[in-house]
């Protein structure tokens, strides 16, 4: 299957700070990508669906300016976390489309811990 | 907003038992995905169904997707410690790529 890859694999940050995640497309090009969060013990809640070359699209009830998403290239995808709270301690993880089949494959997922 | 049901939500076995495990919606769905997903790890997809009725086969897994592609269930054959983990549904909604996540069985297979 497709390789998606994120990075850090983990974080922790201190209060107030901001945090980028990065999520690539390791063997082909994903013109959509997709971010999720998901707490202990709960399933996947997608966040926003980024698209390369232009904006985001968030759902309700994720803010855009706290979650930054940027998709400048066909591989890779950012998330930035600003003004990092405990709050948003959680395992974030993206995913990718296949132009092929239009299937989505996952990255290992970015464990964000705020102190 | 489609919603999908996944029970049960916590699954204990002995290896070597069967198993099966449903998600259920009362909304119809373009596609229906498993996942599983390991502690610490993203998702991986383990089938992708499509037609309503149709049947798929992943070695000890088998899929269904029912005739009104409106559910799911995934049997497991002689379970084994390696299938321990926590299964996910998705679906996804017509005309859109977004994919609706159940809130997954954990599965556990004691040795």
């Amino acid at each position: 299957g497709a390789v998606v890859s994120q990075h850090p694999s983990w974080v922790i940050c201190k209060s107030g700070t901001s945090v980028k995640i990065e999520c690539r497309s390791l063997d082909f090009q994903a013109t959509t990508m997709f971010w999720y969060r998901q707490f202990p013990k709960q399933s996947l809640m997608l966040m926003a669906t980024s698209n390369e070359g232009s904006k985001a699209t968030y759902e309700q009830g994720v803010e855009k300016d706290k979650f930054l998403i940027n998709h400048a290239s066909l591989t890779l995808s950012t998330l930035t976390v600003t003004s990092a709270h405990p709050e948003d301690s959680s395992f974030y993880i993206c995913s990718a489309k296949t132009g092929n089949t239009g299937e989505l494959f996952f990255g290992e997922g970015s464990r964000l811990t705020v102190l | 907003t489609q919603l999908l049901e996944q029970s049960p939500q916590f699954l204990s076995i002995q290896e070597g038992e069967n198993l099966t495990v449903y998600c259920n919606s009362s909304s119809v769905f373009s596609s229906l995905q498993w996942y599983r997903q390991e502690p610490g790890e993203g998702p991986v997809l383990l089938v992708t169904v499509v037609t309503g009725g149709e049947v798929k086969k992943l070695k000890r897994l088998t899929f269904q997707f029912g005739d009104a592609r409106k559910d799911s269930s995934l049997h497991i054959t002689a379970a084994q410690p390696g299938d321990t983990g926590l299964y996910l549904c998705a679906g996804g909604e017509g005309g859109s790529e977004k994919l609706v996540f159940g809130k997954g069985t954990k599965l556990t297979v004691n040795p």
